[in-house]
């Protein structure tokens, strides 16, 4: 099946500095990826919708210049969490949608990056 | 907006036993369904979608979730679990037409299958 990946899979940074998240379909084209966020005992949150060359749709409350998507290539989407604040802790979840031949049309989830600012 | 409630939070089961999970949404228009779920050290992956058609949809593994409309329910059901289901599922629900986009996840409910 369709597989994506995500990297780091844990990062520790101090508060006031920017950390970058990758995520990668590897054996599909993903025109559009989604980056979700938990909380400890939460549900997953959408924060944004990433579509290949165009720019990212963010939900209400999520602050576009903190968290900057950026999706140029069919199989690469990054998050980077700019100056980071202790807040900003959690599990960073990406999910890959494709239709290129083969796979059947879904949402691919990677398995997540745990961000810890201290 | 809309929402997603999953009953139960913690469900421990023999196996063989029979499975049947609470999901309720809130939303005013029509919407998409989702279970997904999550087996220890694994991803997420989809158990099961209801867009449209018959309301009792079958998915992978045994399972299946009916869509009762007037009380925006959406449970999933296992006749016979195994030991291989523990695993933590979630139901999920988006407003059409996007079908995966502007999904909302309700918390997860974590089930626990004893041998």
């Amino acid at each position: 099946g369709a597989v994506v990946s995500q990297h780091p899979s844990r990062v520790i940074c101090k508060s006031g500095t920017s950390v970058k998240i990758e995520c990668r379909s590897l054996d599909f084209q993903a025109t559009t990826m989604f980056w979700y966020r938990q909380f400890p005992k939460q549900s997953l949150m959408l924060m944004a919708t990433s579509n290949e060359g165009s720019k990212a749709t963010y939900e209400q409350g999520v602050e576009k210049d903190k968290f900057l998507i950026n999706h140029a290539s069919l199989t690469l989407s990054t998050l980077t969490v700019t100056s980071a604040h202790p807040e900003d802790s959690s599990f960073y979840i990406c999910s890959a949608f494709g239709t290129s031949g083969g796979f059947q049309e879904t949402q691919y989830f990677g398995p997540g990056t745990r961000l810890l600012v201290l | 907006a809309q929402s997603v409630s999953q009953h139960n939070h913690h469900v421990i089961l023999s196996e063989a036993a029979s499975l049947e999970l609470g999901c309720n949404y809130s939303y005013g228009g029509t919407v998409n369904l989702f279970w997904y779920v999550q087996y220890p050290g694994q991803h997420l992956q989809l158990l099961l979608k209801y867009f449209s058609g018959d309301p009792l949809v079958k998915g992978i593994k045994g399972f299946e979730a009916e869509f009762i409309k007037s009380k925006f329910s959406f449970n999933l059901r296992k006749p016979s679990v195994q030991w291989s289901d523990t695993a933590e599922y979630f139901c999920a629900v988006s407003p059409p037409p996007g079908g995966y986009q502007k999904v909302t996840f309700g918390i997860g409910t974590k089930l626990q299958v004893i041998p």
